[in-house]
């Protein structure tokens, strides 16, 4: 049973679209950590968001964590074709990480 | 770049037969985790070590899994006997310390498939 809840579970796009993904849980967790995952790979840490309401950019990502630290976003600006994986998401508590099921972007060129 | 390292990268294997992946962390990395990925799903944990103690080993099945960290470096999970659902990929990771603030670093994984 997985705590965290990644929504859509899919989302194709358009190159220079916008995307936000969805990280929802009724647990607290003292971080979140978002990873980008390419077939055949292991995941690749992007983030990790500490304080409740805290927003960091990197380049075309936003990532939130929500005010109570139960959930967070990721939102791409103009997606680009490089921008296509699995996005998963990691709560952690304790001295463990739980992971999303992932959400998979697929960025059309 | 300082990369966690695993092998093999792939690994195919019939049922009943005995399986091992190795994994070499980031240097100076006293945490190591072990993962099974299956397809469509999240990383659940298996094993994590501190150095070469097991720290949570709560989800390994130990009648046919075995991991060990002897000399609080690199690790080995063994597999004996394979069975069809251990089709997976299994990821190993590493962090400075242990605790939410550590952040963890991934290997690219060994897939394996058990026919």
């Amino acid at each position: 049973t997985q705590l965290l809840e990644q929504s859509p579970q899919f989302l194709s796009i358009q190159e220079g679209e916008n995307l936000t993904v969805y990280c929802n849980s009724s647990s607290v967790f003292s971080s979140l950590q978002w990873y980008r995952q390419e077939p055949g790979e292991g995941p690749v840490l992007l983030v990790t968001v500490v304080t409740g309401g805290e927003v960091k950019k990197l380049k075309r990502l936003t990532f939130q964590f929500g005010d109570a630290r139960k959930d967070s976003s990721l939102h791409i600006t103009a997606a680009q074709p490089g921008d296509t994986g699995l996005y998963l998401c990691a709560g952690a508590y304790d001295y463990k990480l739980s992971f999303g099921a992932g959400t998979t972007v697929t960025v059309r060129a | 770049e300082a990369e966690v390292a695993q092998s093999p990268r792939y690994k195919i294997t019939e049922k009943s037969q005995a399986v091992a992946f190795w994994c070499d962390p980031i240097s100076g990395h006293a945490t190591l985790y072990w993962y099974r990925q299956i397809l469509g799903q999240g990383p659940e944990l298996l094993v994590q070590f501190q150095d070469e103690s097991v720290v949570d080993d709560s989800q390994l099945p130990k009648d046919r899994f075995s991991a060990e960290r002897l000399k609080g470096v690199d690790s080995t999970l063994k597999i004996q006997p394979a069975e069809l659902g251990d089709s997976a990929m299994y990821l190993c990771a590493s962090s400075f310390g242990t605790g939410a603030s550590y952040e963890q670093y991934f290997g690219p994984g060994t897939r394996l498939t058990v026919t």
